[in-house]
Formats: structure tokens, sequence, C-alpha cells
């Protein structure tokens, strides 16, 4: 059985940093890309970030480009976000999640972790 | 970006009953050279994550009943459920995966009437 697991949400305040993390099992991890999705509650899901199977290729959204970093460690069956500068229009659910296809491109997600809530607020 | 717009917003069906869901996507998502629509659809519970439904426009993911089925090609798009039960009361997303970014519609709202 695939399962993610979000972790390292909380509150933070603007212009700070937080890191999230995905721990991964049930799957091959390093047979595919992983991607971050976020959702303010109540609202629409927005994809944030993709990284390739190697982590050879990494794409983000508009809206995070510049201030988020995704990464992921094959060894330690993990991914991650390092999330700087962050706003209030930050605040969301972030889900990782697991891609079909290894670049990541052209790419539907078939499981998803719980998700961990990011609070940007003074 | 690929802009998904889905319609209605939100639905009321009836238990056993038809529920439909459009998703109309700013351009076309058929590969020529694959001839597949890259289009998924997921539904959310409240409280939990997406689950996927749906991909290539109408191939049903292991383990979803085959009530829920999707439909369509090029622009447009469609979710039905043939027989509305209690455990379908959700919101329903389609997304695009023929671009980066991939991108979701805004959602339909499944409620029982």
């Amino acid at each position: 059985e695939v399962l993610l697991v979000e972790s390292g949400g909380g509150v933070v305040q603007p212009g700070g940093s937080l890191r999230l993390s995905c721990a991964a099992s049930g799957f091959s991890f390093a047979d595919y890309a992983m991607h971050w999705v976020r959702q303010i509650p109540g609202m629409p899901l927005e994809w944030v970030s993709l990284m390739s199977w190697d982590g050879g290729s990494t794409a983000y959204g508009d809206s995070v480009r510049g201030r988020f970093t995704i990464s992921r460690d094959n060894t330690k069956n993990s991914l991650y976000l390092q999330m700087n500068s962050l706003r209030p229009e930050d605040t969301a659910f972030y889900y990782c999640a697991k891609g079909t296809v290894g670049s990541g491109y052209g790419d539907y997600f078939d499981n998803w972790g719980q998700g961990t809530l990011v609070t940007v607020s003074s | 970006d690929i802009v998904m717009t889905q319609s209605p917003d939100s639905l009321a069906v009836s238990l056993g009953e038809r529920a439909t869901i459009n998703c109309k996507s700013s351009q076309s998502l058929l590969y020529s050279s694959n001839n597949k629509n890259y289009l998924a659809w997921y539904q959310q519970k409240p409280g939990q994550p997406p689950k996927l439904l749906i991909y290539w426009a109408s191939t049903r993911e292991s383990g979803v009943p085959d009530r829920i089925s999707g439909s369509g090609s090029g622009t447009d798009f469609t979710l039905t459920i043939s027989s509305l039960q209690a455990e379908d009361v959700a919101v329903y997303y389609c997304q695009q995966y023929y671009d980066t970014p991939p991108t979701f519609g805004q959602g339909t709202k499944v409620e029982m009437k």
C-alpha cells in the first residue's frame, strides 16, 4: 500500500521560512516523479512543484518560483519543500502527491498524503 | 497556463439518480502522437485529500466503482455518476496534465437532494 506522510507544517510569520517533508513507502520511490500541491481550505487545488525521479528536473508554479525549492532523497524515500519568504497567501494545506511517470511532465497524481497545514500570519 | 472551467459549481441529486459534471479546457488536451486526452478527475471528501478517479479522460482507477465514468475529448469532458450513492457526496475536480503547470478546475460540489 502506498503511504505518503507529510510533516513540517505550522505557524510562521510573513517573511519566514519552513521546510516540509514527505515520507514515502509502499512503492519504488526512486522510479517516480513527486509533486507538491496546495489547497487553501474551501478553495480549489493549486499545483506547486515537481521533481523528476532522479532529481534532475524541477518545475514550479509562478506564485512560488524563486521562493520555494523542491528536493528529494531517494536513499531515505523522502521529498522536501523548502519555503522561504513566506507570504500570508501561502497559507494552505500542502499535499505530497505521487506522479505516474519518471519525468513529472504529462503527469497526474495517483496517490496523495493527508496534507500538512502551513499558516503564515503575524 | 491552460484554464479549466467546471460546471455547475454545485448540484443536488437524489439518491440513485444521475449526476453529470462538465469540464472545459482553454485548449485541446488531445495529444495527436498518442491520441490520448491528458485529463484526470479527482474526488475530495471533507477533511480528506483528493482521490484519483479517472485518468486519460476515461480510464477508471483501480477500485473506483463502475457507476463513475469519464468521457469527452479535445476541450470538453464529462464525469458521470450513473446512480448517486451517499458515499459519492464530495467535491470533484478535473485536472489537465497536457502542459506544465498542471491545472485544476474550480471544483463541483455534489450533494444529496
